[in-house]
């Protein structure tokens, strides 16, 4: 079956600089991913997604980055801010018709 | 304003004391799911419901029910709740299982004692 998995569970990073969180999935035909953000106390928030005949999709200084050869796919946030402070998760579309697959998460602390 | 609703927001009970956490969204959206969050395990779906009187298990169905008799309502039931069960929950929808990101409620902090 499907898992998805982050590489950290927690990252920190000086406000201004660029965030990256990784993740790795293991069902080859997985076709769809999605990044959530989720802050404390409150439910995951969409932030982008991205299927699996795209490499790299962005949205406001957000940009997912997808390798289908290592089945890996990270996200990157440029100019980090005080607001981006969350648990970020990814999230994997095992079969094309069964629901997602989250993984545990990572959180990302934003030092000021 | 396009929204997920969860009520209770939190609810402390005992064990074997029926409770329903009710859910509700604006969006018209065909898809909606449930998801327990627990330390260290993530977000685990309960059951979902691709449309009106369509529901399946999820990973982690047991000791739980749902029904969906109308499309923006989808209530989580727990007939005889244990201690086990004291989560976060969430309700999700969406246009549809694969359609573009899901909408999450707020959640709801159930503790069983």
């Amino acid at each position: 079956g499907e898992s998805v998995g982050l590489h950290l569970p927690t990252l920190s990073v000086q406000e201004g600089d660029n965030s990256i969180i990784n993740c790795a999935y293991s069902n080859s035909a997985s076709d769809y991913f999605i990044w959530y953000k989720q802050e404390s106390g409150k439910g995951p928030q969409f932030i982008i997604d991205i299927r699996s005949n795209m490499d790299k999709r962005q949205g406001q200084r957000v940009t997912v980055l997808l390798n289908k050869t290592v089945k890996h796919l990270s996200l990157q946030i440029a100019a980090t801010q005080p607001g981006d402070s969350a648990v970020y998760f990814c999230a994997g579309d095992p079969s094309g018709n069964t629901p997602l697959v989250f993984g545990k998460g990572t959180r990302l602390s934003v030092i000021a | 304003e396009a929204q997920v609703t969860q009520n209770p927001r939190y609810l402390i009970t005992v064990t074997g004391k029926k409770l329903t956490v009710t859910c509700s969204q604006n969006m018209n959206h065909e898809y909606m799911s449930w998801y327990r969050q627990d330390p260290g395990l993530g977000l685990r779906q309960i059951y979902y419901s691709m449309n009106v009187e369509v529901t399946d298990k999820g990973d982690v169905p047991e000791g739980y029910k749902v029904s969906r008799k109308e499309k923006r309502n989808f209530p989580l039931i727990l007939e005889s709740p244990s201690p086990n069960q004291t989560s976060l929950y969430f309700c999700a929808s969406s246009l549809s299982a694969r359609d573009i990101g899901q909408y999450f409620g707020p959640g709801t902090r159930l503790t069983v004692t």
